[in-house]
């Protein structure tokens, strides 16, 4: 089946630096991946629709300043955390469509972020 | 305002009988529902689903009914092994809505030897 790797696995970090988070497709490509994140116990919130060559849309309440998404090609989206707090401390996940299967999402095993 | 609701937070079953995972939504307009799996801290695994336009899909162990007048729908796991326990999500999807996937508080699954 479709694989979709993120990296890294988990990241430790301090208060005030920034967290690139990855999101590759493996073996398909991607138009449309999407940013989600899990607190214990709760439910995936989606975070932002990434687009291959065009801005990212957040999701409301999100901050677009905050969530750095980039995608620069068909099978790479990053997702960066900028002056990272312990609030921001999460399990962060991201899924890819295969170009022409918009109903087909694939997940990756998520990231999870640690800020002291 | 949750659009998916899960109601049952949690769900034990004895290996060998059926599980029954219930989901409820809010939007006649979602067209597109998705079961998932997911072990802590994994990504989701997709199981099935089913569009709008069936009341039934089967694959396997899991079956899954849609009830659209009661904007209901429900995954069927049988016979339950121990290694389906894991948090399970029904996602449903907008048509014409790039994919977007909105999730519900899921159901913990717990199959006992």
């Amino acid at each position: 089946g479709a694989v979709v790797s993120q990296h890294p696995s988990w990241v430790i970090c301090k208060s005030g630096t920034s967290v690139k988070i990855e999101c590759r497709s493996l073996d398909f490509q991607a138009t449309t991946m999407f940013w989600y994140r899990q607190f214990p116990k709760q439910s995936l919130m989606l975070m932002a629709t990434s687009n291959e060559g065009s801005k990212a849309t957040y999701e409301q309440g999100v901050e677009k300043d905050k969530f750095l998404i980039n995608h620069a090609s068909l099978t790479l989206s990053t997702l960066t955390v900028t002056s990272a707090h312990p609030e921001d401390s999460s399990f962060y996940i991201c899924s890819a469509n295969p170009t022409g299967l918009q109903e087909t999402q694939y997940f990756g095993p998520g990231t999870r972020l640690l800020v002291l | 305002d949750q659009q998916v609701k899960q109601n049952s937070p949690s769900l034990s079953v004895q290996e060998g009988r059926i599980s029954i995972l219930n989901c409820d939504y809010t939007n006649s307009m979602f067209d597109y529902f998705l079961w998932y799996k997911k072990y802590p801290a994994e990504g989701p695994t997709f199981l099935i689903s089913i569009s709008s336009i069936k009341d039934k899909n089967e694959d396997g162990r899991f079956t899954v009914f849609l009830n659209k007048s009661a904007k209901h729908l429900s995954l069927h796991i049988v016979p339950s092994q121990p290694g389906d326990s894991a948090v399970y999500f029904c996602p449903v999807q907008s048509s014409g809505n790039t994919g977007k996937l909105i999730f519900g508080q899921g159901t913990t699954l717990q199959v006992k030897p």
